[in-house]
């Protein structure tokens, strides 16, 4: 079956300006994670849905961030008043999961460049 | 907190042996390693559960010793596609931690011929 698919691959964008990044998860997987990777770091949990809910938004920098997921599938994350300082490869990994942590299964990612 | 990887990097001439070690300051329910080799995305390697045995997948391995809130990942005959960052991702105890990985700083594994 098909992965975890992520949209844009690649976003060039001016600062100020807002952005929406799309993850379609692996069908049937409850669990659904965004991450952000910056140049030649790890990965930095932003936020993750079980189902349509977000339990933990703690990692989410500022409230210039905010995700959503509709029909415990497609989550879309926005970022408003882009910043250089957000320019990275964000991240979405999917699993079929109940209480603890399972497999993740990652997008290809979408490298975004604030300019 | 994010759990401490250690080397950050190490280099290996083929059929040569490496330990990761991934070190966390809470209790953990589960340790959760993967590799992400250069311009693609995180690719899954093991889960070890607390209370649960040493894993293994051909000639990679990994061990969970939870008292001491620490993992290894052992790469026995390295192999040139072994390359790549070796992240430990880690699942707390309790509360609010269970349901998400604080994922370690990576550790970058280069094999040579």
């Amino acid at each position: 079956g098909a992965g975890v698919s992520q949209s844009p691959s690649n976003k060039v964008t001016e600062k100020g300006k807002d952005v929406e990044l799309r993850c379609d998860p692996i069908s049937g997987h409850t669990a659904l994670y965004w991450y952000r990777q910056s140049l030649g770091q790890g990965l930095e949990f932003l936020i993750y849905f079980q189902g349509n809910s977000a339990p933990d938004k703690s990692g989410l920098p500022s409230d210039r961030f905010s995700a959503e997921r509709t029909g415990g599938s497609v989550s879309t994350l926005t970022i408003q008043r882009t910043q250089q300082e957000d320019s990275a490869v964000y991240l979405c990994a999917s699993s079929f999961t109940g209480a603890m942590v399972g497999t993740q299964y990652f997008g290809p990612g979408t490298r975004l460049l604030v300019l | 907190q994010q759990p401490v990887q250690s080397p950050q990097a190490v280099i290996l001439r083929e059929g040569e042996d490496a330990v990761i070690n991934c070190s966390s300051s809470k209790a953990l329910y589960s340790v959760h390693w993967y590799r992400q080799k250069h311009g693609e995305a995180p690719v899954f390697l093991m889960i070890l559960l607390k209370g649960g045995e040493q894993k293994g997948h051909e000639k990679i391995s990994a061990s969970f010793n939870e008292k001491k809130q620490q993992s290894s990942l052992y790469l026995t005959a390295s192999q040139l596609s072994y390359s790549g960052t070796y992240f430990c991702g880690t699942e707390g105890a309790g509360g609010t931690s269970y349901g998400k990985l604080t994922f370690g700083q990576g550790t970058i594994l280069t094999v040579h011929p």
